[in-house]
């Protein structure tokens, strides 16, 4: 099966910083990546995803790279703001298979 | 509006008693999941329906079943619940087909066992 790899698991920026965070995946077969943003006692909210026909997708201050050669996809938040803290979950599916979740990453963005 | 709606929001439950969780949507999708959310972990996949065809995972528990009576409704039921069951229960829906490949999360249920 798919196996979704995820770091950093914290990270902690400076508003008006730049966060990445990178996830790695194994099945050649996956070709949907989407990533979702958590806040505590919520539910995963997706932000943001990209398919394999696709190098790079971008909205707003948010933006997903994706490498099918490499297996790896990252996200990139820029001009973070106190707001963008949360846990985000990159995900992987392929065909019919379910979502594959990463283990996630705690984003802090210190005012 | 179109939704994934999870009833009810908070179980509490006791050792060993059985619980009902349930899950419907309105966005008339044929993908339905269960995920179990432990604090601070990923969504960790229960099983799914594709259609009326039902996908177990093999380390979902005996425990843990599923019904699927129709589309719009899809239920958890946890036979003898545990301590170790505690945790928030997502449902999410998708519709298969190329190109449609999002999943909608429900608002979850958190399960208390005492």
């Amino acid at each position: 099966g798919e196996n979704v790899e995820q770091h950093p698991s914290t990270l902690s920026v400076q508003e008006g910083d730049s966060a990445v965070i990178k996830c790695t995946y194994s099945d050649s077969a996956s070709n949907y990546f989407p990533w979702y943003k958590q806040e505590l006692g919520k539910r995963p909210q997706l932000i943001i995803d990209i398919r394999s026909n696709v190098g790079e997708k971008k909205d707003q201050r948010i933006a997903v790279t994706l490498n099918k050669t490499a297996k790896h996809f990252s996200l990139h938040i820029t001009e973070t703001q106190p707001e963008d803290s949360a846990v985000y979950f990159c995900a992987a599916k392929g065909g019919r298979r379910a979502l594959t979740f990463g283990s996630g990453t705690r984003l802090q963005v210190q005012p | 509006d179109a939704m994934v709606i999870q009833n009810p929001r908070y179980q509490v439950t006791q050792f060993g008693k059985p619980v009902t969780l349930s899950c419907s949507q309105t966005l008339n999708h044929n993908v339905m999941y269960w995920y179990q959310q432990k604090s601070s972990q990923a969504p960790k996949l229960l099983f799914h329906y594709y259609d009326k065809d039902f996908n177990n995972e093999a380390d979902t528990p005996d425990n843990f079943q599923s019904r699927r009576p129709n589309t719009s409704f899809c239920f958890l039921d946890i036979r003898s619940p545990g301590l170790g069951d505690a945790a928030m229960y997502l449902c999410a829906t998708s519709r298969a087909g190329s190109g449609d490949n999002e999943q909608f999360f429900g608002p979850g249920t958190r399960l208390t066992v005492l």
